[in-house]
């Protein structure tokens, strides 16, 4: 079946201790975006890549960077996590940009920050 | 601003106790009405898209509709494994393109 996959599915790391999360999808879709979620809040995009065009959100921290290096596969990198970063991060495609298209999400990754 | 305000925030059901779940948005132009289920510890998973005012759609227990302010998730004798987060979100016209601006969620219980 095609799909969102998000690894790992849980991570620990310490405060100030760089973290890279992966997602990768097999649905061949154009846009992967990645989420931060929250316990009981809305899910926060963080940026998402429209192919190769990476676009940030205005208020996405600096600590937050991500890489697309091909259709497949995206990851997000926390450089410097802090103790408020810790969250469900939630990776989602969709076909195209614009219009209606859906979005599909992954099942996300929970990180710890000890 | 957009806004998007799901209520209530959490609602306890019996089995078999139907109920309605409500999404009101403030947008400019409403592009497109996404309603998602978001199990514990898990991602969205995408139940129906609502484009115009008057717009139904049905998916065993769930139906969903619309109107010009707000958007209604009725749940028909619901069962415990429909016990989750349903999620609303909105792509409003304006954007240049289709960014979602979730609610942050009614959590549903439904017991025995």
């Amino acid at each position: 079946d095609a799909m969102v996959i998000q690894n790992p599915r849980y991570q620990v790391t310490q405060f100030g201790k760089p973290v890279t999360l992966s997602c990768s999808q097999t649905l061949n879709h154009n846009v992967m975006y990645w989420y931060q979620q929250k316990s009981s809040q809305a899910p926060k995009l963080l940026f998402h890549y429209y192919d190769k065009d990476f676009n940030n959100e205005a208020d996405t921290p600096d600590n937050f960077q991500s890489r697309r290096p091909n259709t497949s596969f995206c990851f997000l990198d926390i450089r410097s996590p802090g103790l408020g970063d810790a969250a469900m991060y939630l990776c989602a495609t969709s076909v195209s940009r614009g219009g209606t298209d859906t979005q599909y999400f992954g099942p996300g990754t929970r990180l710890t920050v000890l | 601003e957009d806004q998007v305000t799901q209520s209530p925030e959490a609602l306890r059901l019996q089995e078999g106790e139907s109920s309605s779940l409500n999404c009101s948005y403030t947008v400019s132009g409403l592009r497109g009405l996404f309603w998602y289920r978001q199990d514990p510890g898990k991602g969205p998973e995408f139940l129906f898209t609502l484009y115009s005012a008057g717009e139904e759609k049905e998916k065993e227990r769930l139906k969903a509709t619309l109107t010009k302010k707000e958007s209604f998730l009725h749940i028909t004798a619901p069962k415990p494994e429909d016990s989750a987060t349903y999620l609303c979100a909105v792509q409003a016209v304006p954007d240049s393109w289709g960014k979602l601006q979730f609610g942050a969620g009614t959590q549903v219980v439904v017991t025995p």
